[in-house]
């Protein structure tokens, strides 16, 4: 099984709303990722999860703010979200260890208004 | 610092032509190198991955790549293309210098036409 789910598939939301992204796998991976993707542009990264703490954060800003509850489940917490922020954002999971393959969610498309 | 190429934005083939997306990459180590597929608003679905061994990999939908370290390439084939092949593909790269970090190419969007 290389599933990785997402929660919601839409989001719309104001600039002062609060709303979580979730994502969750059951491979048994103690990597997990959260990216952004524009449109006609390769995902970018976001942060990285190891052993559920945080070990890359690629100076995302403040209003977003990630969480690993535990080794299956990666949250993303958005606030005051700007409209650029609209886009798909992925989930992957993956293997430790360098080199393993990051299988991907389906993401969740957020709309800021 | 490391990069990834992929030199068609978009290739139009026929169905049941055969397809070969280019993909080059720049990394000072041995990389560990991934296709990925992604169908619009979908996620990213791995095809193929190359680590070590034989440089000739098989992947999921009839695919397979070439991994060429003299010309520093890893382009993905397949010998009769379906309509159903019609999304876009991006080249992945990563190496045990970078740690859990990908670097994607900027994607090949490919058009099938019957």
């Amino acid at each position: 099984d290389t599933e990785v789910t997402q929660t919601p598939k839409h989001l719309v939301m104001g600039m002062t709303n609060k709303k979580s992204l979730k994502c969750e796998q059951h491979m048994g991976h103690r990597a997990m990722y959260w990216y952004k993707q524009k449109a006609k542009k390769p995902p970018e990264l976001m942060f990285v999860y190891s052993y559920e703490k945080l070990s890359i954060n690629e100076s995302v800003p403040s209003r977003f703010s990630p969480e690993c509850p535990n080794s299956s489940l990666l949250n993303l917490h958005l606030h005051a979200l700007q409209p650029e922020d609209s886009a798909l954002y992925l989930c992957a999971s993956s293997q430790l260890q360098t080199g393993w393959a990051q299988y991907f969610g389906p993401g969740t498309r957020l709309t800021v208004l | 610092a490391q990069s990834v190429t992929q030199p068609d934005i978009h290739i139009t083939v026929s169905e049941g032509a055969s397809l070969e997306l280019r993909c080059n990459y720049s990394y000072g180590a041995t990389p560990y190198l991934f296709w990925y597929v992604q169908s619009p608003g979908q996620g990213l679905q791995l095809l193929l991955k190359y680590f070590s061994g034989d440089t000739l990999v098989q992947g999921i939908k009839g695919f397979e790549a070439e991994f060429k370290r003299s010309q520093s390439s890893f382009n993905l084939r397949k010998p009769s293309v379906h309509w159903s092949d019609a999304a876009e593909y991006f080249c992945a790269v990563g190496s045990p210098e970078y740690g859990n970090k990908l670097v994607f190419g900027a994607g090949t969007i490919l058009r099938v036409k019957s």
